[in-house]
């Protein structure tokens, strides 16, 4: 079974708009983290934002918030007042808590692409 | 702060050669972990290492493929007799430590690998 799936391969969202970008997560932990990180088409992997299982808020960084809704295991990043500089690939990652040591595991991405 | 510095950032190499990554984490950062991409895809999960020590390799295939982080200088992904679908970016990211759970991994910017 897939950890991590993101069900859009690409997204299209006009300037300025918001665009919500969707991750549904499967552990049997109790504890576990949820990151995004953001992929543009020079290739480097930037990491946005984090959201703990524990966390009773939604996390935010700026223009980016995260949709966490445990009891469904999703965790939509959303992207408010969105920028050309936003089109980029966008990946959905889970820390297990079982694990001893802190590697991520990986969703398939979603290419979001901003229309001027 | 230097980040996570990989090297080189593009490796031709010919179908048996070799192929050498280098990986050098960020200041403070004793945990490396490998991952590797295939084109629109995700990033999977190859290798984990602390200095001196692999704990984790349920990602690496079984031949060809080895990893090593020494006491000193960086970590090294070695592939030998590369064949075509060996061709993909190698991502290496580091952590300060297992321990903080809600840290995310910083990665360097890749090396991508061209098969011949």
């Amino acid at each position: 079974a897939q950890k991590i799936t993101q069900t859009q391969p690409g997204m299209f969202v006009q300037e300025k708009e918001a665009v919500t970008l969707d991750c549904t997560y499967d552990t049997s932990d109790q504890s576990y983290g949820l990151f995004w990180y953001k992929q543009p088409s020079s290739g480097e992997m930037i990491f946005l934002i984090y959201q703990g299982s524990y966390d009773e808020q939604n996390a935010t960084e700026g223009r980016y918030s995260l949709n966490f809704q445990k009891a469904r295991k999703s965790a939509n990043l959303v992207i408010s007042a969105s920028q050309l500089g936003d089109s980029a690939m966008y990946f959905c990652a889970m820390r297990e808590g079982g694990t001893s040591y802190g590697k991520l595991t990986f969703g398939q991405g979603t290419i979001l692409t901003v229309h001027p | 702060n230097a980040g996570v510095m990989q090297n080189p950032r593009h490796l031709v190499r010919r179908r048996g050669q070799e192929a050498r990554l280098r990986c050098s984490p960020m200041k403070g950062h004793s945990h490396v972990y490998w991952y590797r991409q295939l084109p629109e895809e995700g990033l999977k999960f190859m290798v984990y290492l602390q200095k001196e020590n692999i704990i984790d390799e349920s990602g690496m295939p079984k031949e060809r493929f080895s990893a090593e982080f020494p006491k000193e200088g960086p970590s090294i992904l070695r592939i030998q007799q590369v064949v075509r679908g060996d061709s993909a970016a190698y991502f290496c990211a580091s952590s300060p430590g297992a321990g903080q759970f809600n840290s995310p991994l910083h990665f360097g910017n890749g090396t991508r690998l061209t098969v011949t």
